[in-house]
């Protein structure tokens, strides 16, 4: 039972690439989200998803798109890297009682 | 969606008990108070969470104030691997907003 895992762990891109964060899942939640924590500061929500096909904006949505076709599977799309995006971005699921479970972290460099 | 206030960082002598309390003065009926904690830059653990009633599990203790507008996590007896940042957050389950909010967190530092 892996739990929430991230792919890459690290990431370097230069300003103007796209690049898919990708976050798997094998405990079956239906929720799912992303956040991302900039150096010294606490986590904002970017994305979250109820389920396959149903997704919504969290307090930071500009430059990141999602899409959620599986119960497992919550990928992450920076659509032309910036670095403000330089950041380290949590995938998380939420169990029925409201547990949420975090991945290991993506740590991105946009220079 | 509610938000939480907590004060940014805190110490605690190894072995004695650590309060770290949370203001949610804008709670709403249905929200639970989540306790999380992140330690280094590791993904945060779910510690603990209660909606009305003082919750204890292995790890701590949730006390929620009568009108649940504030909260205190308990640390019965830290020690030095409890020196994180500790997350107070809030959110309904199973129904209702799953938008969940986390702040800055108090940084506690454990002292030998």
């Amino acid at each position: 039972n892996a739990g929430v895992t991230q792919t890459p762990k690290f990431q370097v891109l230069k300003t103007g690439q796209s690049m898919t964060l990708q976050c798997a899942q094998d405990m079956n939640h239906e929720y799912m989200s992303w956040y991302r924590q900039d150096p010294g500061m606490g986590l904002r929500l970017i994305h979250y998803s109820v389920g396959a096909g149903i997704t919504d904006q969290g307090e930071v949505p500009n430059g990141y798109n999602v899409s959620r076709s599986t119960t497992e599977d919550f990928p992450l799309r920076l659509l032309s890297a910036a670095p403000s995006q330089t950041s380290v971005y949590f995938c998380a699921t939420l169990s029925d009682i409201g547990e949420q479970y975090f991945g290991p972290g993506t740590r991105l460099t946009v220079t | 969606d509610a938000k939480t206030t907590q004060p940014p960082s805190m110490d605690c002598a190894e072995g004695r008990a650590a309060n770290l309390p949370c203001n949610h003065s804008t709670i709403s009926g249905n929200e639970y108070v989540y306790w999380y904690r992140q330690i280094h830059s590791q993904g945060p653990q779910y510690i603990i969470h209660g909606l009305k009633n003082n919750e204890t599990n292995e790890m701590a203790s949730l006390i929620i104030t009568e009108d649940r507008k504030s909260s205190t996590l308990i640390l019965p007896h830290a020690t030095l691997r409890d020196t994180a940042v500790y997350y107070c957050i809030v959110g309904a389950r199973p129904s209702g907003t799953y938008k969940y909010i986390f702040g800055t967190g108090t940084r506690l530092k454990v002292l030998a």
